[in-house]
């Protein structure tokens, strides 16, 4: 079945390092991979696609995930991290043969917390 | 920029109760959806529709409903609710062919 696993529950990094954010999936062939993020009382905002094409994929608020097919990851990193990108992040997958309907399957979700 | 419009933010019902989630987007999208979203779950897909009067079962169906009567409304109903179904409930539209949703602000449902 398809699936998205994130295997952390939360991330701690310091303000001004570098985060990761890990995220495999299960699809073979070349799935479509999402991030969102949701901050407190929010709902989810879009972040960045891969569709295809480059495997650096760069995204809002600095940003970016790497498609890596032999290893089936999308993780998100952001080269120095601010305590405003403290939130809950997740990866989600489409398949490509899925239709007009954009059907997203969602990871379990990343708490991400950056402290100053 | 595109609206999803949740109108209830916060509800808080008994069991057995009729609710009704509603949720509505002005740009003219045809595809939207209903999902839940619960600590260490995810979101998980309840409905989705794709055009009006439409409906196509998600994941987890089961003790919802929807109705789509106009192209900019979806609501989502729970017939009876239950205490398995206090959850935080997110609606997301999108245009045919896209693949990026836009997701509402969410309602959080308490049923005692």
């Amino acid at each position: 079945a398809q699936s998205v696993a994130q295997p952390e529950d939360q991330v701690n990094v310091a303000e001004g390092n570098p985060l990761t954010v890990k995220c495999t999936y299960s699809v073979s062939g070349n799935p479509y991979l999402f991030w969102y993020v949701q901050y407190p009382n929010r709902g989810l905002q879009f972040l960045l696609k891969y569709i295809t094409g480059d495997n650096l994929v760069k995204g809002s608020y600095g940003f970016e995930a790497e498609f890596n097919k032999s290893q089936t990851s999308f993780h998100l990193k952001k080269p120095s991290a601010l305590v405003s990108d403290s939130a809950l992040y997740f990866c989600a997958e489409k398949l490509p043969w899925g239709g007009a309907t954009n059907k997203l399957i969602f990871g379990t979700g990343t708490l991400l917390a950056v402290q100053p | 920029d595109v609206k999803v419009t949740q109108s209830s933010r916060y509800l808080v019902k008994r069991t057995g109760e009729k609710v009704f989630l509603e949720c509505v987007q002005d740009m003219d999208h045809e595809n939207m959806f209903w999902y839940r979203q619960d600590p260490g779950l995810g979101l998980r897909l309840i409905y989705f529709s794709y055009d009006v009067k439409m409906k196509e079962k998600g994941d987890i169906p089961e003790g919802y409903s929807v109705s789509r009567e106009k192209k900019e409304r979806f609501s989502l109903i729970l017939e009876s609710a239950s205490t398995n179904q206090t959850s935080m409930y997110l609606c997301a539209s999108s245009p045919t062919g896209a693949n990026v949703l836009t997701f509402g602000a969410g309602s959080r449902l308490t049923v005692l």
